[in-house]
């Protein structure tokens, strides 16, 4: 198993521009979800799913959308970056109990 | 915001046994108690959960107080490489979005 994998490592952003983060898994999980850690500070939940095509939000989810087409991936958009969303982005997926991390995201927006 | 309550910081000497408290005097009945740490810049680790009763694996041990409102991790015979920040979380079911609090740093002295 390659666990969670996510794509880019690092991405540099000019504002106003949009991207989509990836994030793949390939364990079967239901449950998968995406957080954004900034310097010095823990993770904030931005959204989550609990299964295809369910998804909501968390504590941070504005300027972020998500969709959840299969089991196996789930995207997250920036629609217009903002340098406030400059940041490391780690998604996470959950057979039951424990959360698997992938590597994270660093991203800058200038 | 997060449900628990942990110190900002610990120290603890290398060889020693690293306890680390949580308190979580709001818990429901059905909520689960886990634990997780993140080292430098990784994504968080799962390291152990529980419900009410003790429970030990590979990694720690976590000791629940009898009305739920507080638990220890222990890290029986911590090494440099314990050194993270660790998270305590409680969360309901699969489906419960799972929100990080500030967490503990724990720097481990040789």
């Amino acid at each position: 198993n390659a666990g969670v994998t996510q794509t880019p490592k690092f991405q540099v952003l000019k504002t106003g521009q949009s991207m989509t983060l990836q994030c793949a898994q390939d364990m079967n999980h239901e449950y998968m979800s995406w957080y954004r850690q900034d310097p010095g500070m823990g993770l904030r939940l931005i959204h989550y799913s609990v299964g295809a095509g369910i998804t909501d939000q968390g504590e941070v989810p504005n300027g972020y959308n998500v969709s959840r087409s299969t089991t196996e991936d789930f995207p997250l958009r920036l629609l217009s970056a903002a340098p406030s969303q400059t940041s490391v982005y780690f998604c996470a997926s959950s057979p039951l109990y424990e959360q698997y991390f992938g590597p994270g995201t660093r991203l800058t927006v200038t | 915001d997060a449900k628990t309550t942990q110190p900002p910081s610990m120290d603890c000497a290398e060889g020693r046994a690293a306890n680390l408290p949580c308190n979580h005097s709001t818990i429901s009945g059905n909520e689960y108690v886990y634990w997780y740490r993140q080292i430098h810049s990784q994504g968080p680790q799962y390291i152990i959960h529980g419900l009410k009763n003790n429970e030990t694996n590979e990694m720690a041990s976590l000791i629940i107080t009898e009305d739920r409102k507080s638990s220890t991790l222990i890290l029986p015979h911590a090494t440099l490489r314990d050194t993270a920040v660790y998270y305590c979380i409680v969360r309901a079911n699969r489906d419960d979005k799972i929100i990080f609090g500030k967490g503990t740093r724990l720097h481990i002295l040789p």
